[in-house]
Parts: C-alpha cells; structure tokens; sequence
C-alpha cells in the first residue's frame, strides 16, 4: 500500500504571495492531519480534516486553511505569506470511523516552504 | 510549560551503549507516539502506545499512565540511530490532534 505523499516536496516563494500544499492520504484512510514544524515552535497542530469537514484546529491565524475533498485527498492553503511561515509542512493520515477517539497516524515526507 | 516534556535534549553516545529518552505529559492522554526524524525531513512513527511496553527490533518503548511518563530505549547503539526522537500525545477527546515535544537530538559516534 502507497503511503501519505505530499506535493510538491520543496516550495520557493515571496512575502505576501499565497500557496497551496497537498496531501493524498494512505488509500482507505479517511482523516488528514496538517502539522507545521519551525526550529523556533518545533511541530505544532494546524488542524484535521474527516470526510470533508474540519473536525479539529490548532491555534493558527485565519491565513491558514485547508480542505479536504470527497477522495479524502487534502490541500491546505497560506494566503499573504510571512517570513515567519518557512517551515516544514507535514500531513499524516489514519483510518477512522469518525468516532472520537484516537487513530494511529502515519506521516508524509513533507513540503519544505521557503518564504523569502 | 508545555504539555509535554522530552529529555535530554541532546545525547551523545559512543556507538553499542544502551541509550533511554524520556518523555514526562501533563495531560490525560488516548495514546502516545514516539517519532524519529532523520536529517531533511520524514518523520516515522517508530511505536504508539496507550499502555505497557512494545519492542521492535532494538526498539523498546514503555509508558506509565498512572505515572503520565513514557521511555524509549536503544539497545546496542549504532551510528544509523543518529536522528532527532519526538514524543507526541493524542489528548483525551482530541481525536487525531498531537502535541508534540521539542525532540531529543540523538548521536551515536562509532
């Protein structure tokens, strides 16, 4: 079975543009996670997406959103971008009946986003 | 202070020695991973665990719930070990969110 990839793996761009990240979760997997990780915060939560809906979110500004499709594949999405947000952009996916409770998750490789 | 709390933050070992990271939460938690990532990016989880004690390989990974306390040992240490470990936990009714901690930056020197 493929495991989570993440597109593209390595980003470039310019204080102020916007971008968007995707992620196509382990197939039959239905929730995905995005997690940012700076060397000053280290990873922090940004939020999930199951069947469609955002079910969690971390404590990040309104220029960070995501969706999640009826495939399950994901994109998240950084509008006027900040020095700030360089970091590595990370989504893991894990089967879930959508009951609360905890799936084991399993990590894509990352998208590397530099913002110069 | 943070949720959840690694050390030490940096271990240097010579390559055989048996080597244990700690990982110490606050919170109640559904279940807890231990995470390696190597230089450039990827992240593996190497166990999840919501009690006792697995082990793959060289691998051994225990947690004490009543204790809010987890440990990951290396047995016979080798250079390839070389990566940054991550504790991360799944809250009680937080479904899939992890909080993480600030990772031990492990090197084994042959």
């Amino acid at each position: 079975k493929a495991g989570v990839t993440q597109t593209p793996r390595y980003l470039i761009k310019t204080r102020g543009q916007q971008v968007t990240l995707s992620c196509s979760p382990i197939s039959g997997h239905r929730s995905v996670s995005w997690y940012q990780q700076t060397p000053g915060q280290g990873l922090q939560f940004l939020f999930e997406y199951f069947s469609e809906t955002q079910r969690n979110k971390g404590n990040f500004p309104g220029r960070f959103s995501g969706r999640q499709f009826s495939n399950s594949r994901s994109e998240m999405n950084v509008s006027t971008l900040e020095l700030g947000d360089s970091a590595l952009y990370l989504c893991a996916s894990s089967w879930t009946s959508g009951r609360a409770g905890y799936n084991e998750q399993f990590f894509g490789p990352g998208t590397r986003l530099t913002v110069l | 202070k943070n949720e959840v709390e690694q050390s030490p933050q940096n271990l240097t070992a010579q390559e055989g020695e048996f080597i244990t990271i700690n990982c110490s939460y606050s919170v109640g938690i559904s279940a807890l991973h231990w995470l390696q990532q190597h230089p450039g990016g990827g992240i593996v989880s190497l166990f999840m665990l919501s009690s006792g004690k697995k082990k793959h390989g060289r691998l051994i990974a225990t947690i004490n719930i009543q204790e809010k306390h987890s440990s990951l040992h290396i047995t016979a240490s080798h250079p390839r070990d070389s990566a940054v470990y991550i504790c991360a936990v799944a809250r009680n009714f937080g479904n899939e969110k992890l909080t993480f901690g600030t990772g031990t930056r492990l090197t084994i020197i042959p």
